[in-house]
């Protein structure tokens, strides 16, 4: 039973472009959620799909857009990359009908805008 | 006031010692609780969910104070091998919308030493 996938596991980006990341949940799972994780910080929550719909976001600018499929998969996409944005992209499955449910993380996408 | 506060530390303790971890959470609605490891530059796995009754994994003690609103780590015989991020997260049902949100304390990083 394959875990949570994420790809890629590494990408360099220039300030101002595009970038997609991509998750495939744990097997059983049909809520994905994203987090950001700078050096030395905890992650912290970008949004969560569910049913192919945002459900909730944190602080984080329009430039962070998501997309769920029926598949449940998701992707990440972040424009106009700032090096700010240089960071640990963390992508969490769960069931979002079990309250008390753990997390399972992918091994996630280190993105280094320069 | 953050929702989800952790000591960042660093705890630096010998090997034996024994460790106690606290995190404090803001919202009296929250209803799981849970630590996670992180290792550096790896993805956050799940170490223990914590009960209102407390709960023991070997050498490891997690316990919840809901009228005090922490939750707390207790690690006994401390291995080099414990080094590593520990993570609070705390869930919580939001009743508009009806999801889960999940947030993260920063991590309180542990160093045991030889």
């Amino acid at each position: 039973d394959a875990g949570v996938t994420q790809s890629p596991t590494h990408l360099i980006k220039t300030r101002g472009q595009q970038v997609t990341l991509r998750c495939s949940p744990k097997s059983g799972h049909d809520t994905v959620s994203w987090y950001q994780q700078a050096l030395g910080q905890g992650p912290q929550f970008i949004f969560q799909y569910y049913e192919e719909e945002e459900r909730q976001r944190g602080n984080f600018p329009d430039r962070f857009s998501g997309h769920q499929f029926p598949n449940y998969s998701s992707e990440l996409n972040v424009n106009a990359l700032l090096l700010g944005d240089s960071a640990l992209y963390l992508c969490a499955s769960s069931l979002q009908a079990l309250m008390n449910t753990e997390a399972f993380f992918g091994q996630g996408t280190r993105l280094t805008v320069v | 006031r953050k929702e989800v506060e952790q000591d960042p530390g660093p705890f630096n303790v010998p090997e034996g010692a024994t460790v106690a971890f606290n995190c404090t959470y803001s919202n009296s609605a929250s209803q799981s609780f849970f630590w996670y490891r992180q290792d550096c530059r790896k993805e956050p796995k799940l170490l223990m969910s914590v009960y209102s009754s407390g709960n023991e994994d070997g050498r490891f003690t997690a316990q919840l104070n809901r009228a005090s609103q922490y939750i707390s780590l207790l690690i006994r015989d401390s291995k080099l091998s414990d080094s590593a991020t520990y993570l609070c997260v705390v869930l919580s049902f939001m009743n508009s919308g009806g999801y889960q949100k999940v947030t993260f304390g920063t991590g309180t990083k542990l160093q045991v030493i030889p």
